[in-house]
């Protein structure tokens, strides 16, 4: 079964519109924390936002916040006021408490592809 | 400015060679990770690595070695094993704190001639 799941394969914004991209979890563990990361076509990839199971508020950084709903297991990116430049892919990943000792390592989805169109 | 630092930016192989990518960072980080990007997918763990000549196999570890010399040096070998070796290749660090995000380089584009 799929840890991260990301439905939207490709949206598209129209520029200064608000935009919200999926990603659903499934995990066990009690400890958790979601990340969100941005790769533009040349390919690195840029950390957004951070999410803690235990956090009571979502997450917000600038124009981007978290909705985050743990009954439901959803940890959906919302971007306000889309420019141009937001065009990129965007990776939801989970870190689960179980592999914290274990280098932590992330759990990726598998991205949805946000056009902005001007 | 820290960062993480991959190179080369695009490798060629050949049938049976082994290719080594480079991955260096300055930001004091303990972990370092190998991931893999197929196109239109999400990023696979192949290694990673907590503290210096200690490393563990992540998913996808077969066809690949590493070593872990220094805290600042993370070399990923693609080994004449890896039958599909083409893919983007990704080196990550982190603290290991558990909020803490991974600070990704710029990648690795690897391909068969």
């Amino acid at each position: 079964a799929q840890k991260i799941t990301q439905t939207q394969p490709g949206m598209f914004v129209q520029e200064k519109e608000a935009v919200t991209l999926d990603c659903t979890y499934d995990t066990s563990d009690q400890s958790y924390g979601l990340f969100w990361y941005k790769q533009p076509s040349s390919g690195e990839m840029i950390f957004l936002i951070y999410q803690g199971s235990y956090d009571e508020q979502n997450a917000t950084e600038g124009r981007y916040s978290l909705n985050f709903q743990k009954a439901r297991k959803s940890a959906n990116l919302v971007i306000s006021a889309s420019q141009l430049g937001d065009s990129a892919m965007y990776f939801c990943a989970m870190r689960e408490a179980r592999f914290y000792n274990q280098g932590g390592k992330l759990i990726f989805g598998q991205g949805t592809e946000l056009s902005v169109k001007p | 400015d820290g960062g993480i630092t991959q190179s080369p930016k695009y490798l060629f192989r050949k049938e049976g060679q082994n290719v080594t990518l480079s991955c260096e960072q300055n930001l004091n980080h303990d972990a370092m990770y190998w991931y893999r990007q197929d196109p239109g997918q999400g990023l696979r763990l192949i290694y990673y690595s907590q503290i210096v000549n200690d490393f563990q196999k992540g998913d996808i570890a077969e066809g690949y070695s590493v070593s872990r010399e220094k805290k600042e040096s993370f070399p990923l070998t693609v080994t004449s094993a890896q039958k599909n070796p083409t893919a983007f290749y990704l080196c990550a660090s982190s603290l290991q704190v558990s909020n803490q995000p991974q600070h990704f380089g710029d990648g690795t584009r690897l391909s068969i001639l």
